[in-house]
């Protein structure tokens, strides 16, 4: 099953622009992270959120978290050019037959 | 550090052969996770292992099968393949569970 679905599905903005993408998941979760991948490659991680938090930041990133809302976002500052790629969330809840679960992603694409 | 090593880049077979796929984590992490990634359904979680144990396993059927050995190094094996098992088949390692995940480049799969 899905636990984590993001939206948009795909986002075009211009370079310098901000960007937001949202994440939703179904059940309670021990932490949430962020991934990017670019074109088919492997994923890279990009900040992990614990259940306890409410708010992070890494470099041009930041992320926050509702867990009353079972929802995060990413926000990613003053767009570039090689941030063109595809963004997942994915929720760890703990275990069981989910371990860490992907949504299927935005395709973020930066204009030059 | 070497990264996260998977091996082969690229495999061709045709239905009803069976295959294996290795993956070699980054030095000191003992947590080794699997995933499928198709256009269509996405990235599906496989298997977790952590210490030679399996920890989690998704919602595949037996064909899909892994193990790690006592140096962290996992394998995937898959048997009686099918056309639908043509995918990206991702192998990522991480310091324990419930952090955040190093991921490999992948191995392509084609089932002919």
């Amino acid at each position: 099953s899905q636990q984590g679905e993001e939206d948009p599905q795909a986002l075009s903005i211009q370079e310098g622009e901000n960007a937001t993408m949202n994440c939703s998941y179904k059940t309670s979760i021990n932490n949430l992270q962020w991934y990017r991948q670019n074109s088919g490659r492997g994923l890279v991680h990009l900040i992990l959120i614990r259940s306890n938090e409410r708010e992070k930041h890494s470099g041009r990133l930041r992320v926050t978290l509702d867990t009353s809302k079972k929802s995060s976002s990413l926000l990613i500052t003053a767009s570039r050019a090689a941030d063109t790629a595809s963004y997942f969330c994915a929720a760890y809840s703990g275990g069981g037959a989910d371990g860490l679960t992907f949504g299927k992603g935005t395709h973020l694409i930066i204009q030059p | 550090k070497a990264g996260v090593t998977q091996t082969p880049r690229y495999l061709i077979k045709t239905r009803g052969q069976q295959v294996t796929l290795s993956c070699s984590p980054i030095s000191g992490h003992r947590s080794v996770s699997w995933y499928q990634q198709t256009p269509g359904q996405g990235l599906q979680f496989l298997f977790e292992y952590f210490s030679e144990t399996q920890r989690n396993k998704g919602n595949f059927p037996g064909r899909f099968s892994g193990r790690q050995f006592s140096n962290s190094r996992s394998e995937m094996n898959v048997s009686t393949l099918e056309l639908g098992d043509s995918a990206l088949y991702l192998c990522a390692s991480g310091p324990g569970p419930n952090e955040k995940l190093f991921f490999g480049s992948g191995t392509q799969l084609s089932v002919l």
